[in-house]
């Protein structure tokens, strides 16, 4: 299986920060990557996919980037809705996997 | 609108059996794959299984292979995972997903949980 790890665990930031959440795949998964948030007690909602794309409704200070094993979520000015956890998924083979998580708190 | 609704979850003793299902409605249902995934209480998200629009393909993750089968009723609108000889470490919120053409997960329920426990 495809082995995803994302970094840091947990980051702490204010509202306004630019936040950079990385994800690295164990070999190369083209651009077949989403990002999602969760928050607590709730289902999980795709923020980005193949890598780059917006999911519709999803505001535009949020942005992915990378291909191959590297890959970025940036979120360009944290918002106070935008604390929660941060999950990557690759959909280039099976298993489909999830990183580990970013928990995003408040600073 | 897209719901998905699980139910079955409850309290169940190791090496037993439980089925979960999900309730679809707002879209084609036989138009779509489903897909389970689960998340342990405190931790990180797992896929679990996947099941093509008729049924007659299906996907596992390695730990539930054997024991777990997926299902659908395109008639009933309603997905199934039937679990067998569950452990603690399957104890977990269960959720159902749509996933895209892609592969990502497009959209899910609100989840069931499971509790294996003695």
């Amino acid at each position: 299986d495809i082995q995803m790890t994302q970094s840091p665990p947990t980051l702490s930031a204010s509202v306004g920060d630019r936040v950079t959440i990385t994800c690295r795949a164990s070999q190369s998964i083209s651009t077949w990557l989403a990002w999602y948030q969760q928050k607590p007690g709730k289902a999980p909602k795709v923020l980005i996919y193949d890598a780059s794309s917006l999911q519709s409704g999803v505001p535009s200070r949020f942005s992915g980037s990378g291909s191959g094993t590297e890959f970025t979520l940036t979120i360009s000015s944290l918002q106070p809705d935008d604390f929660a956890t941060y999950y990557c998924q690759q959909y280039n083979s099976y298993s489909w996997t999830f990183g580990q998580g970013t928990k995003v708190e408040i600073k | 609108e897209v719901q998905l609704l699980e139910s079955g979850g409850n309290l169940v003793q190791p090496g037993g059996s439980l089925r979960l299902s999900c309730a679809a409605s707002g879209f084609t249902f036989s138009s779509y794959p489903m897909s389970w995934v689960r998340q342990a209480p405190g931790k990180g998200l797992e896929w679990v299984s996947d099941i093509s629009e008729s049924g007659g393909g299906t996907h596992y993750t390695d730990s539930v292979k054997g024991r777990f089968t997926i299902s659908r009723d395109n008639f009933k609108n309603t997905l199934y995972l039937q679990m067998s000889s569950l452990r603690a470490d399957d104890t977990a919120v269960y959720y159902c997903a749509i996933p895209s053409p892609g592969g990502y997960l497009d959209y899910w329920g609100q989840g069931t949980l499971v509790t294996v426990s003695s």
